[in-house]
């Protein structure tokens, strides 16, 4: 069935530097989500990106999703300890085939620590 | 907009007995997920109501199991708790379910703060 993962697991950044964790699915996705969480808290809504391709922006954020509606990236620039949490890619499947279409699957997630 | 409201937020159990949890939707938001996080899993998903019909089913027991009301009210059951049912139980509503295949913006997901069950 699909399955979405993430790497890295666990990143640790020093405040100021650039960043970026990787998502991939084993099939075809029709659109990719971006949460965070913070520690202690929920999940919460970053992003959706639809389009082969595309890039959107959020301040120091910057989204794209694989030509093959399969991979996605989160870029984040000059990183900030307000950053700190696990980010969440999660996406539906386009095949019919496999026991996990229409189920929303979120990846195991990528923990950032930013170190001061 | 009141946000997604979960109840119980911390809940203790022991081997055997059974929980019920509840999960009120944002107002307007018909459709309801149900997901379990535990430490290096992510969020592993257990059920989506819409309608007061489940939609999907993740790949968990049938002790795990759940409906939808009519005012879209979720709850989900655990019978017969085990050691590894311990986790955070995550409520996410969103205005409408998702569509393989079919790109719906309105299926964003808003999660509630959870229900953390310890069973010992």
């Amino acid at each position: 069935g699909q399955q979405v993962m993430q790497i890295p697991q666990y990143q640790h950044v020093q405040e100021g530097e650039d960043f970026t964790t990787y998502c991939n699915s084993s099939t075809t996705l029709s659109n990719i989500q971006w949460y965070k969480q913070r520690p202690g808290g929920h999940p919460v809504f970053l992003i959706q990106l639809v389009k082969s391709g595309e890039v959107k922006k959020q301040k120091r954020l910057t989204f794209q999703f694989g030509e093959a509606k399969k991979n996605s990236s989160l870029h984040i620039t000059a990183t900030q300890t307000t950053d700190v949490g696990t980010y969440f890619c999660a996406g539906r499947g386009v095949s019919m085939t496999t026991d996990s279409w229409g189920k929303l699957q979120f990846g195991a997630g990528t923990q950032v620590v930013v170190t001061p | 907009k009141a946000g997604v409201t979960q109840t119980p937020r911390y809940l203790i159990k022991t081997r055997g007995q059974q929980v019920t949890l509840s999960c009120s939707p944002i107002s307007g938001h018909r459709s309801v997920s149900w997901y379990q996080q535990t430490p290096g899993q992510g969020l592993q998903f257990l059920f989506e109501y819409f309608s007061e019909t489940q939609r999907n089913k993740g790949n968990f027991p049938g002790r795990f199991s759940g409906r939808q009301f009519s005012n879209s009210r979720s709850e989900m059951n655990v019978s017969t708790l085990e050691l590894g049912d311990s986790a955070l139980y995550l409520c996410a509503s969103s205005l409408t379910p998702g569509l393989a295949g079919v790109v719906v913006s309105t299926d964003t997901q808003y999660f509630g703060p959870g229900t953390r069950l310890t069973v010992l």
